[in-house]
Order: structure tokens, then sequence, then C-alpha cells
């Protein structure tokens, strides 16, 4: 594997479902990032991880909650959650020493659907 | 807070055109990226732009930023149908560790 890759590509849940996202980089980054792409809005940053610990945390529900296991690793996990939460969700990575400075390596995202 | 405008929005072109996307941003920025998305993927980049008056180019697409004016251009030269995709450019707030984006041009480019 290369890059960035997020799995599962596309997900389907009820409100009452709990599921995760899941993200690996294999670029060596040290730094890890949620976005949330909807329909007609511009990407939303949710969270972002350097070195493992959370940086950011963009006013995101406590719906969604990330993990950060290692630098290469980066979970969203998600419950409860609502229609409006549908969306493609974007993992990147990228590598310095100014967190959110650096160009950013995109994953393929996880086209979320929630019933 | 920094907040990033795009325009236009959507833009429909002929092949052998050319056209400019425009990037606005509102705050002091320290540098400014463009990325590509084609339907159904991910967003790669295609430039970084670090200062005033740096202009990058790459095959039919160059790109250029004003810091004074805050606007980046991303100028189409000839354009051809491989080049249909949306198109954002984001800005780096030079105080903080967010990239933030604005909501993207969809380029149709007919033949």
């Amino acid at each position: 594997e290369t890059g960035v890759t997020q799995t599962p590509r596309h997900l389907v849940m009820g409100m009452t479902n709990k599921k995760s996202l899941k993200c690996e980089q294999h670029l060596g980054h040290n730094a890890m990032y949620w976005y949330k792409q909807s329909a007609k809005k511009p990407l939303e940053l949710m969270f972002v991880y350097s070195l493992e610990e959370r940086v950011e945390n963009n006013s995101v529900p406590s719906r969604f909650s990330p993990e950060c296991p290692n630098s290469s690793h980066l979970f969203l996990h998600l419950h409860t959650l609502q229609p409006e939460d549908s969306a493609l969700y974007l993992c990147a990575s990228s590598q310095g020493d100014r967190v959110g400075k650096e160009t950013q390596y995109f994953g393929p995202g996880t086209r979320l659907l929630v019933l | 807070e920094l907040k990033v405008e795009q325009n236009p929005l959507f833009l429909s072109m002929q092949e052998g055109k050319n056209y400019t996307i425009y990037c606005n941003y509102s705050t002091t920025s320290d540098r400014l990226y463009w990325y590509r998305q084609d339907p159904g993927k991910s967003l790669e980049s295609l430039f970084v732009l670090l200062s005033n008056g740096a202009v990058k180019q790459e095959g039919r697409l160059m790109a250029s930023l004003d810091t004074k004016a805050r606007l980046s251009t991303l100028h189409i030269t000839a354009a051809v149908h491989d080049l249909s995709a949306t198109y954002f450019c984001a800005a780096h707030e030079a105080s903080g560790s967010r990239l933030t984006f604005g909501e993207g041009t969809q380029l149709t480019v007919n033949p």
C-alpha cells in the first residue's frame, strides 16, 4: 500500500449504530487530519493530530470521537449520528515541524450515509 | 477567522479556451495551496505558493499569489477535457495550525 488509505470506502449506518472509520498513512508523516466534505460546502477540518496528540478539535460534536494510536493510524469512531452527518470523510497526513503548514496528502475518503 | 472564497463556483468552458479561477482570503496567510479533486476521488495537491509574486506552472495550469491583495489565481491555458475536475484553493493561517479551504470550482471542459 502506498500513500494514504481509508476503509471502508462506503458506509451506510442507522442513527443508533456504532461504526469506525480507519485511516492509514504509509508516508512516514507525523501529522494526521480528519475532514468532512459535504455537498456544496467547503472542506471542514474536524481534528488534527501531531505525533499522536490531538492539537485541534474544531468544535465537532461528541458523537464523533477520534483516536490516533500511532503516527500511522487514525480512527474516527461514530455513534448515534444524524442524517446531516452524511458526507465524505477525508483523512490526510503531512510531515513537518509546523502542523497544518506542510502539504497535506489525502486519502480517497469514506462516503457515509446515515439513515 | 480566516475565510477563503473562490469564484466562479461553476465553470463550463470549451476546449482550447483560456480562463482564470480566483481565490480570495480574508486574513494573513503564509502559504496558499491549490488542489484538484476528480469525481469520487481524493484531493491531489497541485501547487503550493509561499511568497508574494510566486508563480508556479505545471502543464496548462499556472498559479500565482498576490499577498497584498490576498488573492491567488489559477489560470488555465488552452483547456482540454482531462482538466475537468473540482479545483480547491486552501490558505494556511499564519498564526494557526489549520488549512482553510474554499468551496471549490467545478470545472467542465467541453469538446
